[in-house]
């Protein structure tokens, strides 16, 4: 079975800082991959991002990099620089099924 | 515009009149998925859908049935809503079931007194 662990439900991060969101992963798949998404007080589910387990390099997209360490099951989003806008929940999701973690809510403080 | 379509995005009902919330895509994905929202919970996959005619349980499916009857419609069904169903639901889309990220629709809040 898989499962999606984000241990964080909240975290507070100042505007400009970089700032790490937790996913860790359990599965016996041989070859799985990991998604984030972005949900705005508004609703809707973004995609930020996804990196394959035989990927080679950590995945980045603008802002947005996961820090994927296999041997740890973990699949960490890194936002740099974080902005007003980047306050949501955010989510990790492995592929398959599209099974979710509970969400870390992030906050931006000017 | 690619989109996944939910209606309707609010309803407040009561215990036990049955309902459907409708979900369209137009991207001809074959891959369509229910989920709901809890707080603390995450979204948790209720049914899904691999092609026409192929449905299967997700891991909260009691309360609830789902057809597919075309590719692009996937409509969820509350036989007798309960208060435990109330919850913030989501469909979504993908070309198929692995590394292709999946469109979801705007959401449905579902309220049942």
């Amino acid at each position: 079975a898989q499962k999606i662990t984000q241990t964080q439900p909240g975290m507070f991060v100042q505007e400009k800082e970089a700032v790490t969101l937790d996913c860790t992963y359990d599965t016996s798949d041989p070859s799985y991959g990991l998604f984030w998404y972005k949900q705005p007080s508004s609703g809707e589910m973004i995609f930020l991002i996804y990196q394959g387990s035989y990927d080679q390099q950590n995945a980045t997209e603008g802002r947005y990099s996961l820090n994927f360490q296999k041997a740890r099951k973990s699949a960490n989003l890194v936002i740099s620089a974080s902005q007003l806008g980047d306050s949501a929940m955010y989510f990790c999701a492995m592929r398959g099924k599209l099974i979710f973690g509970q969400g870390t809510e992030l906050s931006v403080k000017p | 515009e690619a989109q996944v379509t939910q209606n309707p995005r609010y309803l407040i009902t009561v215990t036990g009149k049955k309902l459907t919330v409708t979900c369209s895509q137009n991207m001809n994905h074959e891959y369509m998925s229910w989920y709901r929202q809890d707080p603390g919970l995450g979204l948790r996959q209720i049914y899904y859908s691999m092609n026409v005619e192929v449905t299967d349980k997700g891991d909260v499916p009691e309360g609830y049935k789902v057809s597919r009857k075309e590719k692009r419609n996937f409509p969820l069904i509350l036989e007798s809503p309960s208060p435990n169903q109330t919850s913030l639901y989501f469909c979504a889309s993908r070309i198929q079931q692995g590394n292709t990220e999946a469109f979801f629709g705007q959401g449905t809040r579902l309220t049942v007194v």
